[in-house]
């Protein structure tokens, strides 16, 4: 069974200053591993995707993502976080099925 | 079009009541979802349909009630609820079973 863990509930940065949410999977297979955002109340948006190929993933909003097979880690990384950033964080995975797992997320807090 | 739109956005019900959440998408994804979401936590998946037949079901109770009348649009009929089932409930779509999911703004849920 696929599984993600989320070590940090909350995290709080200083606005400019980097950024790394933790994510760690478990899978049999080759992960398909994701990275969503979610603001109060609003629906999940896709920050990035990792399926094969370069282990180093840009996204959106200047965020990027490192996949590490020996870790199982698939963690989240801005240089300079903003104010607008501040949301919740989901890192999931899918080995196919149509089952996506999440982890539990992170509450991001930026403070100005 | 890469938007998954949801109405209402907000609904109000008692618990005797019947009542549908609709959604639709125009980017001719195979696969919807329906998730339900609970304050600080992740979305919890409760039906998947590919190609407009159920093919998961969470063992979700009789009480909500899935139908995909045609590739674009998705409903949850709703009966008989219960005040925990107040949530916010996600609709999502994708391509194919290990695509990424495209969310829904949701659907705040209060059952009184």
């Amino acid at each position: 069974a696929q599984s993600v863990t989320q070590p940090d509930i909350h995290i709080t940065v200083s606005e400019g200053a980097s950024l790394e949410l933790r994510c760690n999977y478990s899978y049999g297979a080759t992960p398909y591993l994701f990275w969503y955002v979610q603001s109060p109340g609003q629906g999940l948006q896709l920050l990035l995707k990792y399926f094969s190929g370069d282990t180093l993933v840009q996204g959106i909003k200047g965020f990027e993502a490192e996949f590490k097979r020996s870790q199982s880690s698939f963690n989240l990384r801005k240089p300079s976080v903003h104010w607008s950033d501040a949301a919740e964080y989901f890192c999931a995975v899918t080995g196919g099925g149509n089952k996506l797992t999440f982890g539990t997320g992170t509450q991001l807090k930026v403070e100005l | 079009d890469t938007e998954v739109t949801q109405t209402p956005k907000h609904l109000v019900m008692g618990m005797t009541n019947k009542k549908s959440l609709k959604c639709e998408q125009h980017m001719g994804h195979r696969a919807m979802y329906w998730y339900k979401q609970k304050a600080k936590k992740p979305p919890e998946l409760m039906f998947v349909y590919s190609y407009e037949k159920l093919s998961i079901n969470e063992s979700v109770p009789s009480r909500f009630s899935p139908e995909c009348p045609n590739s674009s649009l998705l409903n949850l009929h709703l009966h008989a609820l219960q005040p925990e089932d107040s949530a916010l409930y996600l609709c999502a779509s994708s391509q194919g079973p290990l695509d990424e999911q495209f969310f829904g703004p949701g659907t705040r849920l209060t059952v009184l």
